[in-house]
């Protein structure tokens, strides 16, 4: 069965560095997304992106990050400086381009800014 | 703009019996609702969905939930619970015409054998 992966399981960073956490979306799916989820809070949207540009935006998703579909697989959430506050379970998920179509979700990547 | 309450954060049953998983919803639309599944160190599994079509919506695993318009009610149940049951559920809801899913907050199933 078709699985959405995300690389790397944990990224350690200090705070002011840019990181890029990686998602491979399932490959026939047109529409991605970022989501994540800070400790003991509610999973929260960050962005869709389809036909290769935003489709839709969170007020979290602000001047910091940005994401990108570099090649005709992997999909990928840039932070340009950390941020202590980052520190959160970053979700990827795709699904297809119909209103009704179920978001499918990768594991996750825990990112812990130090 | 639309929301979720998941009333308990933590059930615990014992095998065999049943689960109920409550959940309310707030929307200014007729929403979409779904009910997502997390074990330990896995993503987000969809376990169903309700779309506007029938109210009583079966999922995998032999989960269901009813639709409530009149309650404004999704509640999550399974007639016997077991063991491989026990994860964090959460009820999730998506405005019309949009993409994002609001989830709630978790309630995490405990099985007891």
């Amino acid at each position: 069965e078709p699985e959405v992966t995300q690389t790397p399981s944990h990224q350690v960073t200090q705070m002011g560095q840019e990181v890029i956490l990686r998602c491979v979306p399932i490959s026939n799916h047109l529409y991605f997304y970022w989501y994540r989820q800070i400790l003991g809070q509610k999973v929260e949207f960050l962005v869709s992106f389809y036909n290769n540009e935003i489709s839709e935006k969170s007020e979290i998703f602000d001047d910091q990050f940005s994401v990108e579909r570099p090649d005709g697989s992997n999909f990928t959430l840039k932070i340009r400086s950390t941020k202590l506050e980052d520190s959160a379970m970053y979700f990827c998920a795709s699904s297809e381009a119909g209103a009704t179509y179920e978001q499918y979700f990768g594991p996750g990547t825990r990112l812990t800014v130090t | 703009a639309q929301s979720v309450t998941q009333l308990d954060s933590h059930v615990s049953v014992s095998e065999g019996t049943p689960v109920l998983l409550r959940c309310n919803y707030s929307s200014s639309y007729s929403p979409s609702l779904f009910w997502y599944v997390q074990h330990p160190n896995k993503g987000l599994q969809l376990l169903l969905k309700y779309t506007s079509a029938a109210t009583l919506v079966k999922g995998i695993n032999g989960f269901e939930a009813e639709f409530k318009k009149s309650e404004t009610s999704f509640h999550l149940t399974k007639p016997s619970a077991h063991m491989s049951d026990a994860a964090e559920y959460f009820c999730v809801v998506r405005g019309p015409g949009r993409r994002a899913l609001t989830f709630g907050s978790g309630t995490r199933l405990q099985v007891q054998p």
